[in-house]
């Protein structure tokens, strides 16, 4: 185990929408990032958080952001939900090598 | 611009065999990290290994082995006495310097039968 935490496990939720997933990340690590993984796919970069700011950014809208905390525990938030956001969203603290350990995943429905 | 090609989609291969995940990654950038995960059916990313674009000493632990040629761009990564708790998804996810995230390939599925 990673020691990576996620919450919830599953969520569904309806189109315009809004949510918040939830992540511990591993004791000492102060660099969390999220990704998105649709179905089949790799998973793709959201941002990256370091020290509570936001400091790198994949190609996603301003509907997607987030909060570090002082715990350095994170929350991702995607307001008015499309059907496209439907997939398994995955928060990951950094070791002091840049390799990245994730967490088991939320994953997110959207009808 | 940077691309990860992971040209094989599926593999599939009998229990004891040894098989290799090719990788390609093409980048500008002289200076860049290069790392496998491994996802199984439970869905959580597994980090296998992580290897610098300046040092080509292929390494092995255990039943895992990897071939870094930066010549080429490949990183090619090999088990051996494949096992079927070995059956998962592979990914290989190139970090560089200058980006603060991992770019993952497709993924190859490796599923190993008993």
């Amino acid at each position: 185990e990673t020691g990576v935490t996620q919450s919830p496990t599953h969520l569904i939720k309806t189109r315009g929408q809004q949510v918040t997933l939830r992540c511990s990340s591993q004791s000492g690590h102060n660099t969390v990032s999220w990704y998105q993984q649709a179905l089949g796919q790799g998973p793709q970069f959201i941002f990256q958080y370091y020290r509570e700011e936001e400091n790198g950014r994949g190609n996603f809208p301003p509907r997607f952001s987030g909060l570090q905390f002082p715990n350095y525990s994170s929350e991702l938030n995607v307001n008015a939900l499309e059907l496209d956001d439907s997939a398994l969203y995955l928060c990951a603290s950094r070791g002091d090598r840049y390799e990245q350990y994730f967490g088991p995943g939320t994953r997110l429905t959207v009808t | 611009a940077q691309k990860v090609t992971q040209a094989q989609t599926e593999i599939s291969v009998v229990e004891k065999e040894d098989v290799t995940l090719d990788c390609v990654y093409e980048t500008r950038d002289t200076t860049y990290y290069l790392f496998w995960y491994k996802q199984p059916p439970s869905g959580e990313l597994v980090f296998l290994i992580r290897r610098n674009s300046f040092d080509e000493q292929n390494e092995i632990s255990g039943r895992y082995s990897w071939n870094f040629q930066k010549s080429t761009s490949s990183f090619n990564f090999t088990i051996t006495a494949s096992q079927v708790v070995d059956s998962a998804v592979y990914f290989c996810a190139p970090r560089t310097g200058g980006r603060r995230a991992l770019t993952f390939g497709s993924g190859t599925r490796l599923q190993v039968q008993p």
